[in-house]
């Protein structure tokens, strides 16, 4: 594909359920981000990867979100014990090199809890 | 801390008239900013970015923004819009480990 794609596109859960929402970056792309974006609210950065570097996690709101990329390429993000608040549009974005090149968005996931 | 402002929280503009959207950041040392769109059902993508150098930034879709530094300001232009341009619009400012912050947006809707 020519672009970042997320799965699912839409996902309804209860509160209390574990989710895993999954990012697959361009190809060639070293750089993955997640941000959450919020009703009525800009965009918020989650977690940001570079190649094998650990990553900057330094947005996430609480220890039950948690990400991984699997061999510098897949990501998933999980959210454990989902919460009301958690609800939200989550976007993956990836960008060729490190650097403040231009990053790609996907279309996100919209996350519902109930 | 770093922080964008977009004191418009929604727009509209008739089909031809001229925009510009507003932006106001602080962050301390030289920014690095940028505009994206989001159409309903879709991701961002990049309109244009501001590095260094020419103040006047020309992006796609015939949208231009300018760096004030005096003003902390990097404001959207547009001579024309049209229908297609109905979207939200994010300003937002690069720092530290390449990442965003990003205003709260502003949602410009265009009317015949």
């Amino acid at each position: 594909g020519a672009g970042v794609s997320q799965s699912p596109s839409n996902k309804v859960t209860e509160k209390g359920k574990d989710v895993e929402l999954r990012c697959d970056p361009i190809s060639g792309h070293t750089a993955l981000y997640w941000y959450r974006q919020s009703l009525g609210q800009g965009l918020e950065f989650l977690i940001y990867f570079q190649g094998n570097s650990a990553p900057d996690k330094s947005g996430l709101p609480s220890d039950r979100f948690s990400a991984e990329r699997t061999g510098g390429s897949v990501s998933t993000l999980t959210i454990q014990r989902t919460q009301q608040e958690d609800s939200a549009v989550y976007l993956c974005a990836s960008s060729l090199v490190k650097g403040f090149h231009e990053q790609f968005f996907g279309p996100g996931t919209r996350l519902t809890v109930l | 801390a770093q922080s964008v402002t977009q004191p418009d929280i929604h727009i509209t503009v008739s089909e031809g008239a001229s925009l510009e959207l507003r932006c106001n950041y602080s962050y301390g040392a030289t920014p690095y900013l940028f505009w994206y769109v989001q159409s309903p059902g879709q991701g961002l993508q990049l309109l244009l970015k501001y590095f260094s150098g020419d103040t006047l930034v020309q992006g796609i879709k015939g949208f231009e923004a300018e760096f004030k530094r005096s003003q902390s300001s990097f404001n959207l232009r547009k001579p024309s819009v049209h229908w297609s341009d109905a979207a939200e619009y994010f300003c937002a400012v690069g720092h530290g480990n390449e990442k965003l912050t990003f205003g709260t947006g502003t949602r410009l809707t265009i009317i015949p």
